[in-house]
């Protein structure tokens, strides 16, 4: 079965410092990969995937993510944030066949201070 | 940008009345999913549907909990009997193709409480 690590249930930082949401999964067979953002009363909005090729994928918001398969990890980066990214950021995975369902993760509180 | 839309943000019931959670999904598309949330928890898949029917069900989902499209524009999902352990945010989905190329969208969800 397929699982979803997010280490991090908070991370706080400081506007305009670099972060890195950690995120890993479990799987033992080929998986996709995804990054949503929920922000306060809001739904879930995807923010980047990985399906295949480059394994550094870019997303919206100037968010970026990069897809180790032998550490089976897919970290979210952020250079520089602002404090609109405060939100909840969920890691999810895909198996890529048979079923199309979301295994998410428990989420990761980003909280940026000014 | 046309969105998945929920009715009611906040529906609150009491333990074993009947409930039914409301979705509009985009309107060209053709996969629709329920998902929840209990409080500080995973967001966890409860069903999806297509071409009239339930394509995948969790656990969750049992025969307390069923799907309906009764129009062609909403979708819905009652819960039977609500329990406690209801008490959650149900986000409701929708994609226009198949995996994996086809992106997800979900609504703003419903907070659903069970007293």
């Amino acid at each position: 079965a397929q699982s979803v690590t997010q280490l991090d249930s908070q991370v706080p930082v400081f506007e305009e410092a670099p972060v890195e949401l950690r995120c890993n999964y479990s799987s033992s067979v080929s998986v996709y990969l995804f990054w949503y953002v929920q922000y306060p009363n809001q739904g879930l909005q995807l923010l980047l995937k990985y399906l295949s090729g480059s394994t550094l994928v870019k997303g919206i918001n100037g968010f970026e993510a990069e897809f180790n398969k032998s550490q089976t990890s897919f970290h979210l980066r952020k250079p520089s944030v602002h404090i609109s990214d405060t939100a909840e950021y969920f890691c999810a995975v895909s198996v890529s066949f048979n079923t199309d369902k979301l295994i998410f993760g428990t989420g990761t509180r980003l909280q940026v201070f000014p | 940008e046309p969105e998945v839309t929920q009715t009611p943000s906040h529906q609150v019931t009491q333990m074993g009345q009947e409930v039914i959670l409301r979705c509009v999904p985009i309107s060209n598309h053709l996969y629709f999913y329920w998902y929840r949330q209990i409080l500080g928890q995973k967001v966890e898949f409860l069903v999806s549907f297509y071409n009239n029917e339930i394509s995948e069900k969790s656990e969750i989902f049992d025969d307390q909990f069923s799907v309906e499209r009764p129009d062609g524009s909403n979708f819905t999902l009652k819960i039977r009997s609500t329990k406690l352990e209801d008490s959650a945010m149900y986000f409701c989905a929708s994609r226009k193709g198949a995996i994996p190329n086809s992106p997800l969208h979900f609504g703003n969800g419903t907070r659903l409480t069970v007293t």
